[in-house]
């Protein structure tokens, strides 16, 4: 079935430095990537997304990249900063189908 | 209120009883989901509706759950003779738009079952 694995599980950087976080998906047939960010007892959070007729996106401190051929997607924050502490969870999901997959989640902490 | 409200944020079962989980969603959203999330998992999906139409439940784990959503906008997702696999929390999740993938879902806080 259709499947999105997530890299790292838990990820330690300081303060300043840079983060990413790596998805690959099986479905060759998906075309929407969003990224999600959860805070402890919050919902998750949509912080950035990108869709298949692009290879990058960027807003601010936070940029997605997507690789259709080898079917994987990456987040990448700059500049990162003790806010930024949470959990990250990838997801991929294809037109004529309302399921969103999420990977396992990233546990960010950045350390000041 | 201005985002996804879920009751109860806490519910404590014992094993065999019945459960009944509330969602809010956002005021004119027509889609909901709900995703189920497993202790350091990511959510896995449960079932969506289009307004009052239930349009995939293919998520939904045994015939001991059922969602519903009559009249288009409050959901409730019940689960019967509660098992402890069933312990997790559970999102629901509204978006504005109808069509698929082409909007941004917006979470509830959750509802954390633990099953005694």
């Amino acid at each position: 079935g259709e499947n999105v694995e997530q890299h790292p599980s838990t990820l330690s950087v300081q303060e300043g430095d840079s983060a990413v976080i790596k998805c690959t998906y099986s479905d060759s047939a998906s075309n929407y990537f969003p990224w999600y960010k959860q805070e402890l007892g919050k919902g998750p959070q949509l912080i950035i997304d990108i869709r298949s007729n692009v290879g990058e996106k960027k807003d601010q401190r936070i940029a997605v990249t997507l690789n259709k051929t080898a079917k994987h997607f990456s987040l990448h924050i700059t500049e990162t900063q003790p806010e930024d502490s949470a959990v990250y969870f990838c997801a991929a999901s294809r037109t004529g189908t309302y399921k969103y997959i999420f990977g396992t989640g990233t546990r960010l902490k950045v350390l000041a | 209120g201005a985002g996804v409200s879920q009751s109860p944020r806490y519910k404590v079962a014992k094993r065999g009883q019945d459960v009944a989980l509330r969602c809010d969603p956002i005021s004119g959203h027509v889609s909901l989901f709900w995703y189920q999330q497993a202790l350091g998992q990511g959510p896995e999906f449960l079932t969506y509706f289009q307004n009052e139409a239930q349009l995939d439940k293919s998520g939904l784990p045994s015939d001991r759950f059922f969602a519903e959503r009559p009249e288009g906008s409050v959901s409730t997702l019940k689960i019967q003779r509660t098992q402890q696999e069933d312990s997790a929390v559970y999102l629901c999740a509204s978006s504005l738009l109808r069509t698929e993938n082409t909007g941004e879902l917006f979470f509830g806080e959750g509802s954390r079952l633990t099953v005694l």
